[in-house]
């Protein structure tokens, strides 16, 4: 069974930081794309970033792009995603997904990042 | 970017009653693989989403034979043909056909009448 547990949101100032984990069990993590999904508080699915099998390739959606960085280690099975200069709109649950075309498996619950004054 | 807009946003529906959900494209969504990448995703109340559907109308591993999924281009649609009660909370369709940026529609609220 895929497990993808989140861990390290939390509440920061804005302009402040965080990092986010994603530890993946019940797969081999080197074979797939990932990918970072939030939920803004009653709001829709947004995708944020991905990254390729090797770390090699990585995407971002345009809001946080210079701001937020995805990467992977393989061998210790996690994902992270680290978060600076956050803004009151990056307030959301932060999933992690195993790609598919996309972000398809979610396999855990999400983590919650506010950023409030 | 692609924008997927879904129909309705909200869909009260009786119990062992069909329900569907259109999801429409801003632009083909026609893979130079000759695939289409358009998902649908199940959110249940306080739980993560769980996809139902690839490429168009392919189902998941476990995923109930009453959801069904259809469409062609710009316009898919999401059915389920006699709903449950575990079947309440949102939809979300998702392309990953024209990428960078992975898109969803807004979400189809279920309820139970």
């Amino acid at each position: 069974e895929v497990q993808l547990v989140v861990s390290g949101g939390g509440s920061v100032q804005p302009g402040g930081s965080l990092s986010l984990s994603c530890t993946a069990s019940g797969f081999t993590l080197s074979h797939f794309w990932m990918s970072w999904v939030r939920q803004a508080p009653g709001a829709g699915l947004e995708w944020v970033a991905n990254i390729n099998n090797d770390g090699s390739e990585k995407h971002y959606v345009d809001s946080v792009k210079g701001r937020f960085s995805i990467s992977r280690d393989n061998a210790g099975n996690s994902l992270y995603l680290q978060m600076n200069n956050l803004r009151v709109a990056d307030t959301a649950v932060y999933y992690c997904a195993r790609d598919d075309w996309g972000p398809a498996v979610y396999g855990g619950q999400g983590t919650l990042v506010i950023v409030s004054s | 970017d692609v924008v997927l807009t879904q129909s309705p946003l909200s869909l009260p529906v009786t119990l062992g009653q069909p329900a569907s959900i259109s999801c429409r494209s801003s632009q083909s969504l026609v893979y130079r693989d000759g695939n289409t990448y358009l998902s649908w995703f199940q959110q249940r109340p306080g739980q993560s989403p769980r996809r139902l559907i690839y490429k168009v109308s392919n189902r998941d591993s476990g995923v109930p034979d009453r959801f069904s999924g259809s469409g062609s281009g710009t316009d898919f649609t999401l059915k389920i043909s006699r709903v449950e009660a575990e079947d309440a909370g949102v939809y979300y369709c998702m392309q990953g056909s024209h990428w960078p940026p992975w898109t969803f529609g807004q979400g189809t609220k279920v309820e139970i009448k």
